[in-house]
């Protein structure tokens, strides 16, 4: 069965500290991978996707995400977070010839100064 | 994301009122996904369109949900005899091509949601 496990639902940090959001997915063919960010009210924007090569991916904004297939992980990192990415994340999962996008149940990022 | 159109941003409705959402895809995209986002929840499929054609409606609810994607026009989705349990935002997303993602990566674009508030 295909699903995606955020297990952290809240996550707080300081400004200026790093940032790492979990996501583990199990998926019966292989896996494209993505993250989306989604501000209150708004919709989705795509952070950045993995579904070949090099298994660390750069995104937008100073994410990155790195690939495990060995633990089924797709764990978003930022290096230095700011107070405008705080924000709901996104893990999901599809693949060639499927009709969907499987979601997670998201992580709230919440920052402090 | 930018041009998947979605209105009404906001819906309130009564219970036992009906609730129509549009989403105008991205012009040339001829395929329509909707997705439901329930509070404190991930976004969940509903339904996905081609043109005049529901090619898979495995996560519509059996009853009072329907969705259409007419030749011209854009996508609808409706909701008859509304509850409280459907109060959820509802996404939608287009693409070009068939299956939400092609072996680019490419994948689906969301527009940015319709709030629907049953009272």
């Amino acid at each position: 069965a295909q699903s995606v496990t955020q297990p952290d639902i809240h996550i707080t940090v300081s400004e200026g500290a790093s940032l790492e959001l979990r996501c583990n997915y199990s998926y019966g063919a292989t896996p494209y991978l993505f993250w989306y960010v989604q501000s209150p009210g708004q919709g989705l924007q795509l952070l950045l996707k993995y579904f070949s090569g090099d298994t660390l991916v750069q995104g937008i904004k100073g994410f990155e995400a790195e690939f495990k297939r060995s633990q089924s992980s797709f764990n978003l990192r930022k290096p230095s977070v700011h107070w405008s990415d705080a924000a709901e994340y996104f893990c999901a999962v599809g693949a060639i010839g499927a009709n969907n996008l499987f979601f997670g149940t998201g992580t709230r990022l919440t920052v402090i100064p | 994301n930018a041009g998947v159109m979605q209105n009404p941003r906001h819906l309130v409705r009564r219970r036992g009122q009906e609730a129509r959402l549009r989403c105008s895809p991205v012009k040339g995209h001829s395929h329509v996904y909707w997705y439901r986002q329930l509070p404190e929840e991930g976004l969940k499929f509903m339904v996905y369109l081609q043109k005049e054609n529901i090619i898979d409606e495995s996560g519509m609810p059996k009853e009072r949900f329907s969705a259409e994607f007419p030749k011209e026009g854009p996508s609808i989705l409706r909701i008859q005899q509304v509850v409280r349990g459907d109060s959820a935002a509802y996404f939608c997303a287009s693409s070009p091509r068939i299956g939400a993602v092609d072996p680019s990566g490419n994948t689906i674009y969301f527009g940015e949601g319709s709030w629907l508030t049953v009272v």
